[in-house]
């Protein structure tokens, strides 16, 4: 079946610091790939997607990339900020039909200290 | 434009007891979804539903758990003799539209966030 497995947390570090969370997906046919945040007290909230293979999806400095031939998409940002400070959950939805659910990793919790 | 709404954001329960989760979609959504999230566990689908119908209910336990949206008002998630494996937080999710096999964003909610004793 489909399912997603992401990078262990905690993470925590320091602002200006670069940061990568992994995310590693299994498949069928090509999904498309989401990142989504979670502040503290909200709900999640898209961050980036791409759907199709070698997309690269950037929003607020991050940027994640669809690489089929390791069926990953890792998260990565150049320079945290202590506002960065969220739980990111890396997800797919299937194609066809069902394409509406999505498919969540475990989430990883950042924390970025000043 | 409000966002997706959700109530209440916490709920206590007892064993036993029934539990009721609200969930008011975007202003122009007919689409809603529902997750759980169990502690330290990604979100796991439940339902989707759309005005009237259940479209998909794959994710649902199959005793003591069901979900409407009716015609008017607000969606809801419905928990009958609740038991401690219960305990987690529920999201609600909604879409504008959904064309065939395309995806379609879905915007979140807050949470509730179920605790049974």
């Amino acid at each position: 079946g489909n399912s997603v497995t992401q990078m262990e947390g905690p993470v925590t570090l320091s602002e200006e610091a670069f940061l990568t969370i992994n995310c590693t997906y299994t498949a069928t046919g090509y999904p498309s790939l989401f990142w989504y945040v979670q502040y503290p007290g909200e709900g999640l909230q898209l961050l980036l997607k791409a759907t199709k293979a070698d997309d690269k999806g950037s929003n607020k400095g991050f940027e994640a990339t669809y690489r089929k031939e390791t069926t990953s998409f890792h998260l990565e940002k150049g320079s945290v900020q202590v506002s960065d400070s969220a739980v990111y959950f890396c997800a797919l939805s299937r194609v066809g039909q069902g394409a509406q659910k999505l498919v969540f990793g475990q989430g990883t919790r950042l924390t970025i200290n000043p | 434009n409000a966002g997706v709404m959700q109530n209440p954001r916490h709920l206590v329960r007892r064993r036993g007891q029934e539990a009721r989760l609200r969930c008011s979609p975007m202003k122009g959504h007919s689409h809603v979804y529902w997750y759980r999230q169990l502690p330290e566990e990604g979100l796991k689908f439940m339902v989707y539903l759309q005005k009237e119908n259940i479209i998909d209910e794959s994710g649902m336990p199959k005793e003591r758990f069901s979900a409407e949206f009716p015609k008017e008002g607000p969606s809801i998630l419905r928990i009958q003799q609740v038991v401690r494996g219960d305990s987690a937080a529920y999201f609600c999710a909604s879409s504008p539209t959904h064309s065939g096999s395309s995806y379609n964003e879905q915007f979140f909610g807050p949470g509730t966030r179920l605790t049974v004793l």
